[in-house]
């Protein structure tokens, strides 16, 4: 069974730094792209960036380029979404996906990860 | 970027009744569309994509159709477990973007 699996919730004060992470399951984790979607309260969803673990070949989205990194690590089949200096609009549920193989859809998905930064 | 417009916002339908969602792209898109379901609390799952394919094990009463920038998703007869929000993803260009969301409720 493909599972993705992320960290728990996080509760930080602004400013600080945050590594969240997602771990892949059940399928062979370099072989497929990871997607980091952000969903702040009672709001849609938006797309932050994707990583091949492969390589670590990462693209990012315009409105999150410079604010956060993707990273993999895929001896131990994880992807990570990281912070440097939070801000309490970071408020949010991020969540990791599979990219289909070819096209990017995301078909799997992580349960999600809180984060909540207090300013 | 491609703006993807969901309407309505909110649906209140009856159980039985046939329920259907639009997706209104800024661009042409092909048939790059993809629908997900999130029930509260939940992550998003993967109903249809390539605008009508379903995705496996996701039930018949589901459907997908449009190409270019119009698309509709299609609950045929709506049941007490499709109560969530839908989310229409556009993949035909990057930045990947999505609707708004249409919250399905029961009347």
């Amino acid at each position: 069974e493909v599972q993705l699996v992320q960290s728990g919730g996080e509760v930080r004060k602004s400013g600080e730094s945050l590594k969240i992470s997602c771990k892949g399951s059940g399928y062979t984790f370099t072989n497929y792209w990871i997607g980091w979607v952000r969903q702040m309260p009672g709001k849609g969803l938006e797309w932050m960036g994707t990583i091949y673990p492969g390589d670590s070949d990462t693209t990012y989205s315009p409105s999150f380029q410079g604010q956060v990194t993707i990273s993999a690590d895929k001896s131990v089949s994880t992807a990570y979404l990281q912070w440097n200096s939070l801000k309490a609009s970071d408020t949010a549920v991020y969540y990791c996906a599979r990219r289909a193989t070819s096209y990017e859809y995301f078909d799997q998905w992580g349960q999600g990860t809180l984060v909540t930064v207090s300013s | 970027d491609i703006q993807m417009t969901q309407s309505p916002s909110t649906l209140s339908a009856s159980v039985g009744d046939r329920v259907t969602i639009t997706c209104r792209a800024s661009q042409t898109i092909s048939s790059w569309l993809a629908w997900y379901q999130q029930k509260p609390g939940k992550a998003p799952k993967l109903l249809i994509y390539k605008s009508s394919s379903l995705e496996s094990g996701v039930p018949s009463r589901f459907s997908g159709s449009g190409s270019g920038t119009e698309f509709t998703l299609t609950i045929i007869s709506l049941q007490p477990d499709d109560i969530a929000t839908y989310f229409c993803q556009q993949y035909s260009s990057r930045p990947l973007t999505f609707g708004g969301g249409t919250k399905v409720e029961i009347k």
